[in-house]
C-alpha cells in the first residue's frame, strides 16, 4: 500500500540535544513538506522540498534543518537552537504539478522536550 | 495575502443531528479549498476539495461543502452526525501554482454526544 510513514511516533528529548524525525513516502511524489502543530492551532509550515537536493524555508524554519538526498525521504532535524520544540510534527507530500490537489499526510511524530 | 478563518473553535452536536462547521476565506486568486479531518494523535485525512468545478462538493463519510464566492465561505455540512465524526476539522486554502502552499485555519473541534 502506498503512503507516508513517520518514525518514531513518540520522541523524548533532553534540552540541548538535536533529534531527527524520519519521513518516508512510497507514493512517487515530487514534493514533501514538514509542518508543526501546536494545541489549538492550525499547521505551520517549517520546510518544503519540490525536488531532490533542493528545499526551501517555510514560515517557521528557525531551529530546524532538513535534507532531501532521495525522492522518498525528507528527514527533519530539530536542533538545540529551537526554543520551544515540544509539538506534533507532520510530514506531507504531493506531486509537484498537482495544482490545487492537496497534500497527503503521515501519521505524525509527537516530540516532547524534558 | 490568503487567510482562512474557522468561525467556531468547538462545535457540539447530538448523534443523528446535522453538522455545520463554518469557514470563511480571503484570497486574491481563484482559490482551491479543502477540508481535512484529524482524529486524536493522527495525521490529517482529506475530506473533500474544491478546485473551481462544481460549487457543491461531496466528500467522504457523507460530508459536503458549498463554495460561495459572494460570501467567501466554504462551510462543511453533514446531514446526520455519527459518533465516529468526533475529531478536529481544518479548513485549508491553497495558494496554487507549482508549489501548492497550504494555509490552514485554526481548526474546529467537533464533539458528538449520544
Amino acid at each position: 500500500d502506498g503512503g507516508i510513514t513517520q518514525s518514531p511516533k513518540y520522541l523524548f528529548r533532553k534540552e540541548g540535544q538535536n533529534v531527527t524525525l524520519s519521513c518516508e513516502q512510497n507514493l512517487n511524489h515530487d514534493a514533501m513538506y514538514w509542518y508543526r502543530q501546536d494545541p489549538g492551532q492550525g499547521l505551520r509550515l517549517i520546510y518544503y522540498s519540490q525536488i531532490v537536493n533542493d528545499f526551501q524555508k517555510g514560515d517557521i524554519a528557525e531551529g530546524y534543518s532538513v535534507s532531501r538526498e532521495k525522492k522518498e525521504s525528507f528527514p527533519l532535524t530539530v536542533t538545540s537552537a529551537q526554543k520551544n520544540p515540544t509539538a506534533f510534527y507532520l510530514c506531507a507530500s504531493n506531486t509537484r504539478t498537482s495544482l490545487g490537489g492537496g497534500q497527503f499526510f503521515g501519521p505524525g511524530t509527537r516530540l516532547t522536550v524534558l | 495575502a490568503q487567510s482562512v478563518t474557522q468561525l467556531d473553535s468547538h462545535v457540539s452536536v447530538s448523534e443523528g443531528t446535522p453538522v455545520l462547521l463554518r469557514c470563511n476565506y480571503s484570497s486574491s486568486y481563484s482559490p482551491s479549498l479543502f477540508w481535512y479531518v484529524q482524529h486524536p494523535n493522527k495525521g490529517l485525512q482529506l475530506l473533500l476539495k474544491y478546485t473551481s468545478a462544481a460549487t457543491l462538493v461531496k466528500g467522504i463519510n457523507g460530508f459536503e461543502a458549498e463554495f460561495k464566492k459572494s460570501e467567501t465561505s466554504f462551510h462543511l455540512t453533514k446531514p446526520s452526525a455519527h459518533m465516529s465524526d468526533a475529531a478536529e476539522y481544518f479548513c485549508v486554502v491553497s495558494e496554487g501554482g507549482g508549489y501548492n502552499k497550504l494555509i490552514f485555519g485554526a481548526g474546529t473541534r467537533l464533539a458528538v454526544h449520544p
